[in-house]
């Protein structure tokens, strides 16, 4: 069973485009979530997902920032018109209950 | 509120016991966990405690939870070099968990 699978590792974008960020959860696992880490900082809660459905939005930015997962294929973080205070690293977990939570590796965003 | 507080920085001699604080906010915290991050990596689930515990032993981990106080340890016997990494103690919420700062162990000869 592989574990929560994030690409790309690394992102780098310029200002004003559009980064997407996908997220594969472990199989057998329905509940997504995305956090964001600033650098020397802990992980921040964006968003929470089960299939379809954005059950909590409430850590997600009001603009420019949308996530899915959809049924079928992987859960997509979308930041559109990026601007340099979106460098960060996005961490996406998935679990099948809602004890336990298993981060990926992460998909690091430089916005130049 | 939603809040969860850590010491930045701890440094320990390779064999002795590390232990690290953190300290909580919602008393209605159902899991308390403890997070693993090395340089560059995702983070890797060490342990959680289900919140009508007070103990939680696993190998070299011990887990204490002081319900009352809002305060976790975790305290790592036996210290590595391979222990060395950032230290993540994080609470539940509904639908989300709520991470402190993070605690950097450094492991010294």
């Amino acid at each position: 069973n592989a574990g929560v699978m994030q690409n790309p590792r690394h992102l780098v974008r310029r200002r004003g485009q559009e980064a997407r960020l996908r997220c594969s959860p472990m199989k057998g696992h329905s509940h997504v979530y995305w956090y964001r880490q600033l650098p020397e900082e802990g992980l921040k809660f964006m968003v929470y997902l089960q299939k379809e459905n954005i059950i909590d939005e409430s850590g997600m930015p009001k603009e420019r920032f949308s996530a899915e997962f959809p049924k079928e294929g992987p859960s997509i973080l979308r930041i559109q018109q990026v601007v340099r205070g979106d460098s960060a690293a996005y961490f996406c977990a998935s679990s099948p209950r809602t004890e336990e939570a298993f981060f990926g590796q992460g998909t690091r965003l430089t916005v130049v | 509120g939603e809040d969860v507080e850590q010491s930045l920085f701890l440094s320990v001699r390779e064999g002795d016991s590390s232990v690290i604080n953190c300290t909580y906010t919602d008393s209605s915290s159902t899991y308390l966990y403890w997070y693993k991050q090395e340089p560059g990596a995702g983070l890797q689930l060490l342990t959680y405690i289900f919140s009508n515990m007070d103990m939680k032993q696993d190998q070299r981990l011990t887990v204490l939870l002081n319900k009352k106080d809002k305060h976790l340890s975790l305290r790592i016997a036996d210290t590595q070099t391979g222990d060395s990494a950032i230290y993540f103690c994080a609470e539940s919420l509904p639908n989300k968990l709520i991470f402190g700062a993070g605690t950097r162990l450094a492991v010294h000869p």
